[in-house]
């Protein structure tokens, strides 16, 4: 069975900490990673993409993957309430010729709550 | 540039009924994924469309199907409802799909249909 595993949470950090998010996957042959948040009620909105080891930077968003530890994070610097949500770790094989695995798998997902 | 587009956003059914959702996936976007999310079980992979074939599916029952439309639009429906089929139906589009080495294939999450079996 092909898992991703997330800290359920809830981190609770306060305004203008950095947030640490991790997750570790089991399938060693995963491509890619997502990060996805969602807020209460709502569907996950895309974040964060990264495919290669290393760190990758969007505004106060980095994602950092390390393939050969099968772990990736997201770090959200300057936290704001507003970062509160929960976020989602997705990972996706390298698609085949015929698309067939073409498919997230995700994680059950890091409640985070940025305190005032 | 239009979103995907799920409907209806709320349905409310009883055990044994069938329900047929709706999605309308980006335009130019092929590729039309549907997911499950409830509490317990997180977010969970249903099946995927390509070009009006199914591609892949998810370890659920044969009660759950669906099928792609010519321009992409994609339906699932789910017979013989049952309690545990409440949950948040997510469809999630995406422009890639072909494989080939491509990397970039982030998918986009429509509003989601909320449904509960009562």
């Amino acid at each position: 069975q092909k898992e991703v595993e997330q800290n359920s949470g809830p981190l609770s950090v306060p305004e203008g900490a950095i947030a640490s998010l991790n997750c570790t996957y089991s399938d060693r042959g995963s491509q890619s990673f997502f990060w996805y948040r969602q807020y209460s009620g709502k569907s996950p909105e895309l974040i964060m993409s990264i495919y290669s080891n290393g760190d990758k930077e969007d505004g106060r968003f980095t994602a950092q993957l390390n393939k050969a530890s099968q772990y990736v994070s997201l770090l959200i610097r300057d936290s704001q309430p507003s970062d509160s949500a929960t976020y989602l770790c997705a990972a996706h094989p390298p698609v085949n010729s015929g698309g067939s695995n073409y498919k997230l798998t995700f994680g059950k997902g890091t409640l985070l709550t940025v305190n005032p | 540039k239009a979103g995907v587009t799920q409907t209806p956003r709320y349905l409310i059914k009883t055990r044994g009924q069938q329900v047929t959702l709706s999605c309308s996936p980006i335009s130019g976007h092929r590729s039309v994924s549907w997911y499950q999310q409830t509490p317990g079980q997180g977010l969970q992979f249903l099946f995927e469309y390509f070009s009006e074939t199914q591609r892949n599916k998810g370890n659920f029952p044969g009660r759950f199907s669906g099928r792609q439309f010519s321009n992409s639009r994609s339906e699932m429906n789910v017979s013989t409802l049952e309690l545990g089929d409440s949950a948040l139906y997510l469809c999630a589009s995406s422009f890639y799909g072909t494989g080939g080495g491509d990397t970039n294939y982030g998918y986009t999450f429509g509003s989601g249909t909320r449904l509960t079996v009562v």
